[in-house]
C-alpha cells in the first residue's frame, strides 16, 4: 500500500540556521505533494504545495524539493525562529484521497 | 470569515450511545474529508465526498457513516462508539473536487473520548 514516511525523531536547531525536513513516499508515483504546519491540539495549516514536474517551489523563507528519482521531498525553512518551532507533516494525494506523514517536529532553540 | 466549524469541540460518552459531530463550510467548497489523529501514526483519512450525495471510503472507515446532503455539511456519525475510536477528530475542506492540487482548508478538532 501507498506509505509516506518523516523522520518520527525531533529536528532540533540552533535559530537563523536552516532546518531541512525529509519526506519519504513508496508503492506510490503521486502528481503532487503538499507541506504544513500544525501546532499542538490544532488543525494543520497548508505551507506549500509542489507538482511532480516541478523540481522546486519557494515561498518567503520556505522551499519545497520533489524528487522523483528518490521519490523524496525536502523542505527547507531558511534563517529558522523559534516562532517555527512545530510538527510539519507531509502530504500525497493518491486517487482523490490524502495520505498523510506522520509529521516531524522541529525545536528551534533562541 | 471564511472557515471550516466543527461542533462538538471536546465529548465525553460511553460506549455503545450513538453521536455526531457536526462540519460546516462556508467557501462553497465541492471536497470534504474527515480524519482521525492518534498519537504515532499521523492523520488517517476516514471519509470522503467529492460533492453532494458522493461520498467514498478513506483508509479508516470502520464503524463511522457519514452524509453529504447539501454543499455546505458533512457530518460524521458514529452508531455505536468504542473505546478504540477515541481520538482527536479533523474536518477539512478544499475548493474542488481533486484535493491532490487542492490547500486543505482544516476545522479546529474535534476531541472524543469513549470510556
Amino acid at each position: 500500500s501507498q506509505k509516506i514516511e518523516q523522520n518520527s525523531e525531533a529536528l532540533n536547531i540552533q535559530e537563523g540556521k536552516t532546518a531541512t525536513l525529509t519526506c519519504n513516499y513508496t508503492n506510490y508515483s503521486p502528481a503532487y505533494l503538499q507541506w504544513y504546519r500544525q501546532d499542538p491540539g490544532r488543525g494543520p495549516v497548508f505551507l506549500l504545495l509542489i507538482r511532480e514536474n516541478e523540481k522546486e517551489k519557494r515561498k518567503e523563507r520556505l522551499k519545497v524539493t520533489f524528487d522523483t528519482t528518490l521519490k523524496q521531498s525536502l523542505f527547507h525553512i531558511t534563517a529558522s525562529q523559534p516562532a517555527d518551532s512545530a510538527t510539519y507533516l507531509c502530504v500525497m494525494d493518491s486517487s482523490y484521497k490524502l495520505i498523510f506523514g506522520s509529521g516531524t517536529r522541529l525545536l528551534v532553540r533562541p | 470569515e471564511a472557515q471550516v466549524t466543527q461542533n462538538p469541540r471536546y465529548l465525553i460518552t460511553v460506549t455503545g450511545k450513538k453521536l455526531t459531530v457536526t462540519c460546516s463550510q462556508n467557501m462553497n467548497h465541492e471536497y470534504m474529508s474527515w480524519y482521525r489523529q492518534d498519537p504515532g501514526l499521523g492523520l488517517r483519512q476516514i471519509y470522503y465526498s467529492m460533492n453532494v450525495e458522493v461520498t467514498d471510503k478513506g483508509d479508516v472507515p470502520e464503524g463511522y457513516k457519514v452524509s453529504r446532503k447539501e454543499k455546505r455539511n458533512f457530518p460524521l456519525i458514529l452508531e455505536s462508539p468504542s473505546p478504540n475510536q477515541t481520538s482527536l477528530y479533523f474536518c477539512a475542506s478544499s475548493p474542488e473536487f481533486d484535493p491532490g492540487y487542492n490547500e486543505q482548508f482544516f476545522g479546529p478538532g474535534t476531541r472524543l473520548t469513549v470510556l
